[in-house]
């Protein structure tokens, strides 16, 4: 399979606990984005990296996240002190995108199946 | 204000019905614009992009106003398989000057026979 690929499928985590889900990304694709998608809602921006660095993050994410992409391939996304407000399905996409441009007018996101996170 | 925002619906037609949504968007320098599908329990899915100068995909057709800053999206004789959740898609310009793509809520189709 070489679409998105992201572990685990499901976590279930008991409060204050640390939570990190990985995403493997469409090996060619330089970008990697993550979102956070709870029920009625569209998926909301935590935060996105180009090839290795991480060039935007939400303001809204608190300083319990924090995502790495050490190497530009695989992506991490850590959740310290996990509160019942973290519940909710956690999305990862890639893309393609100008290596030279920071701007791409018809950038095209593929996405994983997602890690469904559930803080009792 | 949200950065992207639509009707949450849901909209029950008719199948063989045509159906439209709309999406205003707040950031005026907003640089691409797409419609994605997404089907119950499942990642989003491009369906389509969004030019200036408008464009269809069989069925479907999709609008952009730049000066009213929305996108709609037209289906016309729509399918069983058109149920779906149908998310507005904005390329911004983040804080940072990096592009970011924000997602709208989400407008819920349902097509009955």
């Amino acid at each position: 399979d070489t679409g998105v690929s992201q572990n685990p499928r499901h976590k279930i985590t008991k409060r204050g606990q640390n939570v990190t889900f990985r995403c493997d990304p469409i090996s060619e694709h330089n970008r990697l984005y993550w979102y956070r998608q709870t029920l009625g809602q569209g998926p909301e921006f935590l935060t996105y990296f180009q090839n290795e660095a991480q060039l935007e993050k939400s303001r809204l994410l608190s300083d319990r996240f924090s995502a790495e992409r050490p190497k530009g391939s695989f992506s991490t996304l850590e959740i310290q002190r996990t509160e019942q407000g973290d519940s909710a399905m956690y999305l990862c996409a890639s893309s393609l995108a100008d290596r030279e441009l920071r701007y791409t007018t018809n950038e095209k996101l593929f996405f994983g199946s997602g890690t469904q996170l559930s803080v009792l | 204000r949200k950065e992207v925002e639509q009707d949450p619906g849901p909209f029950n037609v008719p199948e063989g019905a045509t159906v439209a949504f709309n999406c205003t968007y707040s950031n005026s320098a907003s640089q691409s614009f797409f419609w994605y599908r997404q089907d119950c329990r499942k990642e989003p899915k491009l369906l389509m992009s969004v030019y200036s100068s408008g464009n269809e995909d069989g069925r479907f057709t999709a609008q952009l106003n730049r000066a009213s800053q929305y996108i709609s999206l037209l289906i016309r004789d729509s399918k069983l398989s058109d149920s779906a959740t149908y998310l507005c898609v904005v390329n911004i310009r983040g804080y940072s000057s990096a592009s970011k793509i924000i997602f709208g809520s989400g407008t819920r189709l349902s097509i009955r026979p």
